[in-house]
């Protein structure tokens, strides 16, 4: 099962450029979380936002949360030919025993 | 921080023979792992939760009998592709977090393994 959807699907853009990428979800959430992936690799931890929070920020990153909407934004900013990679939304599914749940994903291609 | 070792990283096998992959919590103790599946260009897949001492939960469309999983002891899970066949080829990755609460805010990833059946 998967628990979101990321829009857009593929972005590429050119490096110092913003890349905003949108994740939409199903179910009430106790925190959503996003994971980048380089190709072929394992998944590495970006930054987690609570439901109670609305936005938070870690260096070039700002997550929005709008839980009445159930989305998120995640927005990379002064992008470099080194963010290229895939970028997942996650949250938590209770129904799974509290495994995390991925969204489809959007693949970033930044170029120098 | 917290560390999920996952072995082996790569493997090749020829069809019908069980390949086993390994995950583990070096530094702190898991009653339960996730493992997932993810094909080229798509996203992670939950196939089930291994619970330390007990079965595994499956999610639905995962076959049991054929990946079978065993998570022996609090550090430690394997996921067996049982009789594999070239539809198994794929990346398989675990999680495990040291907590199981309902936020499950600490959760880490191993570096997944990548099954080819020829």
């Amino acid at each position: 099962s998967q628990q979101g959807e990321e829009d857009p699907q593929a972005l590429s853009i050119q490096e110092g450029e913003n890349a905003t990428m949108n994740c939409s979800y199903k179910t009430s959430i106790n925190n959503l979380q996003w994971y980048r992936q380089n190709s072929g690799r394992g998944l590495v931890h970006l930054i987690l936002i609570r439901s109670n929070e609305r936005e938070k920020h870690s260096g070039r990153l700002r997550v929005t949360l709008d839980t009445s909407k159930k989305s998120s934004s995640l927005l990379i900013t002064a992008s470099r030919a080194a963010d290229t990679a895939s970028y997942f939304c996650a949250t938590v599914s209770y129904q799974a025993g509290t495994a995390l749940i991925f969204g489809k994903g959007t693949t970033l291609s930044v170029s120098s | 921080g917290a560390v999920v070792s996952q072995h082996p990283s790569w493997v090749i096998c020829k069809s019908g023979t069980s390949v086993k992959i390994e995950c583990r919590s070096l530094d702190f103790q898991a009653t339960t792992m996730f493992w997932y599946r993810q094909f080229p260009k798509q996203s992670l897949m939950l196939m089930a939760t291994s619970n330390e001492g007990s079965k595994a939960t499956y999610e639905q469309g995962v076959e049991k009998d054929k990946f079978l999983i065993n998570h022996a002891s609090l550090t430690l899970s394997t996921l067996t592709v049982t009789s594999a066949h070239p539809e198994d080829s794929s990346f398989y990755i675990c999680s495990a977090g040291p907590q199981t609460g309902a936020s499950n805010e600490k959760l880490f990833f191993g570096s997944g393994t990548q099954l080819s059946v020829l």
